[in-house]
């Protein structure tokens, strides 16, 4: 089975900074990543799928990159509301659908 | 607008069942693939189970393999989870999930609001 390993496990960043979590796949799946955010005591909720595609109603300081094995969110000017836990996901073959452990994202 | 009103937590003792429904509204239930996720207190999403679109697909995470069971009625677009010897690391809140498009392995669109199931003596 595919395994999915996120990075870090939390971080602290100021209002305006740049933030990159890195989700990496045990093997290659192509642009078959998903991330989703987790505000504190709320429905995880998609931001990005195809590794890049922003869900409808996602600003614009959200964007993904990568493909194969290797991913990264960023968070180009980290917003007070953007306090959450980041998941990715891999999806689009045979289950299971892992999700990474979780990026918990809050403002120093 | 799509959404999925779960029901069914709660409390129960270890090796009893359980069974949670999620009753879909807003989209044509029946094309869709569901899936099963759950989150322990303080920790991050694990998914379950998948059922496909007809019904006649079944996959499990092999953390519940062989004790959960998901199922769906199209009729009554309502999703399932039954869910038997339970133990106490089941605890967890559980989300029901729709999968965007036809194919029941991709990314979810949207969740439920999620039912707290709490494995106790």
């Amino acid at each position: 089975d595919i395994q999915m390993t996120q990075s870090p496990s939390s971080l602290s960043a100021s209002v305006g900074d740049r933030v990159t979590i890195t989700c990496r796949a045990s093997q290659g799946i192509s642009n078959n990543l998903a991330w989703y955010q987790q505000k504190p005591g709320k429905v995880p909720n998609l931001l990005i799928f195809a590794a890049s595609t922003l869900q409808s109603g996602v600003p614009s300081r959200f964007s993904g990159s990568g493909s194969g094995t290797d991913f990264t969110l960023t968070i180009s000017s980290l917003q007070p509301e953007d306090v959450a836990t980041y998941y990715c996901q891999k999806y689009n073959s045979a289950p299971p659908l892992p999700f990474g452990g979780g990026t918990k994202v809050e403002i120093k | 607008q799509v959404q999925l009103v779960q029901s069914g937590g709660g409390v129960v003792q270890p090796g009893r069942s359980l069974k949670l429904s999620c009753v879909a509204s807003g989209f044509t239930f029946g094309r869709y693939g569901m899936h099963w996720v759950r989150q322990a207190p303080g920790k991050g999403l694990e998914w379950l189970a998948v059922v496909s679109y007809g019904a006649t697909h079944t996959y499990y995470a092999d953390s519940v393999r062989g004790r959960f069971t998901i199922s769906r009625d199209n009729s009554n677009n309502t999703l399932y989870l039954e869910m038997s010897s339970l133990r106490v690391e089941d605890t967890a809140v559980y989300y029901c999930a729709k999968v965007f498009g036809g194919n029941s392995f991709y990314y979810f669109d949207s969740w439920g609001q999620g039912t707290l199931v709490i494995v106790s003596s």
